[in-house]
């Protein structure tokens, strides 16, 4: 089964619009962590928000914002004001418990991101 | 600074060559990855290194050879590669500890090789 699913392939957002990419997770382990990248078609894999299984408060970075609803077992994530610039690939990923080193991040499938001005 | 560096940025190889992938880091983390992403897919985990030392190797064929010469720097050795083993091969970094890592450690990637194989 798989840990992390994205349901949207792909979407079109209009610029200066908000926008919310889904991401719903499978584990047993109740510690974890949920993150979020970037990928542009030049490849790199670009860092954006982070959220723990036991924060209290949904994460945000600037106008990155994550939805946490743990019950429901989703971490999706909301671009707001969307620029040009994100137009991207867009993967959430989880990393599960207190593991030995390298424990590996498990991607979703990913959600193709189209700006449009 | 969260910066990783891969060169080269572009490879084109044959069937019977070898060459080498380079990754840098300077943010002193300890733990060190490889992925290889084909087109339209997420990254699959390769390697792991952690303070110096393989600790992880996802069953990849030997024609991968990884090497971690210090702990800024990891290589990926290529020999005797197939058409299929083109792909982007991405270099990630994360700050590593002893014994077990929690789940909010963050891995940094590089901006990736694109590979070739004729």
């Amino acid at each position: 089964a798989q840990k992390i699913t994205q349901t949207q392939p792909g979407m079109f957002v209009q610029e200066k619009e908000a926008v919310t990419l889904d991401c719903t997770y499978d584990t047993s382990d109740p510690s974890y962590g949920l993150f979020w990248y970037k990928q542009p078609s030049s490849g790199e894999m670009i860092f954006l928000i982070y959220q723990g299984s036991y924060d209290q408060q949904n994460a945000t970075e600037g106008r990155y914002s994550l939805n946490f609803q743990k019950a429901r077992k989703s971490a999706n994530l909301v671009i707001s004001a969307s620029q040009l610039g994100d137009s991207a690939m867009y993967f959430c990923a989880m990393r599960e418990g207190f593991k030995a080193a390298g424990n590996k991040l498990t991607f979703g499938g990913g959600t193709r991101v189209l700006v449009k001005p | 600074d969260t910066e990783v560096t891969q060169t080269p940025k572009h490879l084109v190889m044959g069937m019977t060559n070898k060459k080498s992938l380079k990754c840098e880091q300077h943010m002193g983390h300890r733990a060190m990855y490889w992925y290889k992403q084909k087109a339209k897919k997420p990254p699959e985990l390769m390697f792991v290194y952690s303070y110096e030392k393989l600790s992880i190797n996802e069953s990849v064929p030997s024609r991968f050879s990884p090497e971690c010469p210090n702990s800024s720097l990891l290589n990926l050795h290529l020999h005797a590669l197939q058409p299929e083993d083109s792909a982007l091969y991405l270099c990630a970094s994360s700050q590593g500890r002893v014994g077990r890592y929690p789940p909010g450690e963050t891995q940094y990637f590089g901006p990736g090789t694109r590979l070739l194989v004729l």
